[in-house]
């Protein structure tokens, strides 16, 4: 079974730039995360797709980061623009069903962001 | 605000050791606990603990957790150079929502 995929796997970019990620979860999983790791830090939830409705974007910081999931299937997470803070791993992961029984989540490899 | 508090923050070890790693939460409509090993790269499922599930073991690891305490460990016995890795607690509410990772503890284990 193929696993969650990402790219880039690293970025660096300048502050006040733009940079989008891209993620395709695992086949036939309804559920997308997308996770912010700061370096020394456990993951943060930035936001929860169930197919293509948002299911929770509490934390996305709706001013300079934006995702979507068309299609239900791939999902992209952009930022516009960048700020120096947000350099981190950013994780995407998917689970088979949130409202089920199962909730483990396969994380793909990340990418490193890296904001100068 | 849910919140998942993690210690050790850091472990040093030696080869054969047993090693007790904690994770306390405070979540609304607790629905179930994770451990996750992250190496170098993204984090692998280990355990999930529920109400209906607080015990559980794998080789040389296992969990249990204690709903009332609010509040899991995660055992590894007989630790290998392998085991070396962040032990990451995670706890999601009722509806599936809300994950919240805890800052991890960072395993070394020496030969």
């Amino acid at each position: 079974e193929a696993g969650v995929a990402q790219s880039p796997r690293y970025k660096i970019i300048e502050k006040r730039q733009s940079v989008a990620f891209w993620c395709n979860p695992i086949s036939g999983h309804a559920t997308l995360y997308w996770y912010q790791q700061i370096l020394g830090q456990g993951p943060k939830l930035l936001i929860q797709f169930q197919n293509n409705g948002v299911v929770d974007d509490s934390q996305l910081p709706k001013d300079r980061f934006s995702a979507e999931r068309l299609k239900g299937v791939d999902s992209t997470l952009k930022i516009q623009p960048a700020k120096l803070e947000d350099s981190a791993v950013y994780l995407c992961a998917s689970s088979l069903d949130w409202g089920g029984r199962d909730y483990e989540q396969y994380f793909g490899p990340g990418t490193r962001l890296t904001v100068t | 605000e849910d919140k998942v508090v993690q210690s050790p923050l850091s472990l040093v070890v030696h080869e054969g050791d047993t090693v007790t790693l904690n994770c306390s939460y405070e979540v609304t409509n607790f629905r179930s606990l994770l451990w996750y090993k992250q190496e170098k790269k993204a984090p692998t499922f280990l355990f999930m603990l529920t109400s209906s599930g607080i015990e559980k073991k794998s080789g040389r690891l296992s969990s249990i957790l204690d709903k009332k305490e609010l509040f899991s460990i995660l055992n590894i016995t007989a630790t290998q150079t392998g085991d070396s890795a962040v032990y990451l607690c995670a706890v999601t509410d009722n509806y599936g929502q809300n994950f919240v990772f805890g800052p991890g503890t960072r395993l070394s284990v020496l030969p």
